[in-house]
């Protein structure tokens, strides 16, 4: 079965900084890209960040661009997201999630983790 | 940054009944929509992609269809599990964008 756990999610003051983590198992998680996508409470979804599956190659939201740095231990199997200078705005959950597509970018996510939330407030 | 607009913000419906969800996008985006639920308190699970391929796991009543800016997610006959919210999603360009959501409710 292919799970996606998440963890790390706190509450932190505003200007603080966070770690996420994301742990899979049930697939060979050094082949896939992985995102990472929040959801502000009552709110709807927001793409975050994604990496490459050899972590060479990111690319972010310009929301946190500069902020936010995504990472990967593939020899862990383990998916980060480490975020500075955090703001009121970036509560949320925050889900990591597997990029797939049949041709071209696999930028669909499929599946999800059950989601960490952040909390950001003094 | 390509938006993506869904219509009716909520539909009313009992099981049974056809639910017909609308997505629109501000550009072009070719068939790069996909189409997923969230129930409450749970993770999104990816329903269609690529427009009308349904993800492993998902029954046949629902049906994705459209081409360029208009789009629509079928729900032949709704099942007491499929009341949720639906968003669909483009990777046509960055950034990656959902549309507000349709909650399907009974």
């Amino acid at each position: 079965e292919i799970q996606l756990v998440e963890s790390g999610g706190d509450l932190v003051q505003p200007g603080g900084s966070l770690r996420l983590s994301c742990t899979a198992s049930g697939f060979t998680f050094s082949s896939y890209w992985m995102h990472w996508v929040r959801q502000a409470p009552g709110k709807g979804l927001m793409w975050v960040s994604r990496i490459h599956s050899d972590g060479r190659d990111t690319n972010y939201a310009d929301s946190v661009k500069g902020r936010f740095t995504i990472s990967r231990d593939n020899a862990k199997n383990t998916l980060y997201l480490q975020m500075n200078g955090l703001r009121a705005e970036d509560t949320a959950i925050y889900y990591c999630s597997r990029g797939v597509a049949a041709a071209g970018n696999p930028n669909w996510f499929d599946p999800w983790g059950q989601g960490t939330l952040v909390t950001v407030s003094s | 940054e390509i938006a993506l607009t869904q219509s009716p913000a909520t539909l009313s419906l009992s099981p049974g009944e056809r639910a017909t969800l609308s997505c629109r996008a501000s550009q072009n985006v070719k068939n790069y929509l996909a189409w997923y639920q969230q129930k409450p308190g749970q993770a999104p699970r990816l329903v269609i992609s690529d427009v009308s391929n349904r993800a492993a796991g998902i029954p046949a009543r629902f049906s994705g269809s459209g081409s360029g800016t208009d789009f629509t997610l079928t729900i032949s006959s709704l099942q007491p599990e499929d009341f949720a919210v639906y968003y669909c999603q483009q990777r046509y360009s960055w950034p990656l964008t959902f549309g507000g959501g349709t909650k399907v409710e009974f």
